[in-house]
């Protein structure tokens, strides 16, 4: 089974720059999150979406951060402007159903480093 | 606001020795406690916990929940220098239909040989 697959890995870019991160989920898994990671820190949750709704978005920065998962399957996301404390590691991961009992487990793809300066 | 705080942040130990990470939480309609491995990539999963005092183990690697006192305790006998990672403990919340994961900041490991 194939995991969660993230692009780039990598990023570097100019503050006020935009950038836009991929995320395909694990085949049959309906919920996809996003986390931001700040060294140091444990991921924190961006957003949530179940099929192509959003179930939760409230740590979204939402006037610099969008995301979108339009038919369901792969998502993305997006900063415009960028600024420097948005250096951090984007992780998103998937589970295969929200809220199914015995199956919270959430897997995590690679993720995406940003370094913005 | 849920709130997961883990201990210590960081820890350094040789191989052989026995470590036990700690994280306790604050979280209402609490649905269950995860322990994750985190190296240089994403997170993988340890162990989920859903009831008091029933230990689940996997190898070398142990952990129980007291959802009394509101905290977890993960066991790793016998280091070994691959057990170097990250260790992050989360617990999910149930809301309606929305079950969501707060994470604490982690514990570094770090095995010497």
């Amino acid at each position: 089974e194939a995991g969660v697959a993230q692009s780039p890995r990598y990023k570097i870019i100019e503050k006020r720059q935009s950038v836009a991160f991929w995320c395909n989920p694990i085949s049959g898994h309906a919920t996809l999150y996003w986390y931001q990671q700040i060294l140091g820190q444990g991921p924190k949750l961006l957003i949530q979406f179940q099929n192509n709704g959003v179930v939760d978005d409230s740590q979204l920065p939402k006037d610099r951060f969008s995301a979108e998962r339009l038919k369901g399957v792969d998502s993305t996301l997006k900063i415009q402007p960028a600024k420097l404390e948005d250096s951090a590691v984007y992780l998103c991961a998937s589970s295969l159903k929200l809220g199914l009992a015995g199956e919270p487990q959430q897997y995590f793809g690679p993720g995406t480093r940003l370094t913005v300066t | 606001e849920d709130k997961v705080v883990q201990s210590p942040l960081s820890l350094v130990v040789h191989e052989g020795d026995t470590v036990t990470l700690n994280c306790s939480y604050e979280v209402t309609n609490f649905r269950s406690l995860l322990w994750y491995k985190q190296e240089k990539k994403a997170p993988t999963f340890l162990f989920m916990l859903t009831s008091s005092g029933i230990e689940k183990k996997s190898g070398r690697l142990s952990s129980i929940l007291d959802k009394k006192e509101l905290f977890s305790i993960l066991n790793i006998t016998a280091t070994q220098t691959g057990d170097s990672a990250i260790y992050l403990c989360a617990v999910e919340r149930r809301g309606g239909s929305n079950y969501k994961l707060t994470f604490g900041k982690g514990t570094l490991l770090t095995v010497n040989p």
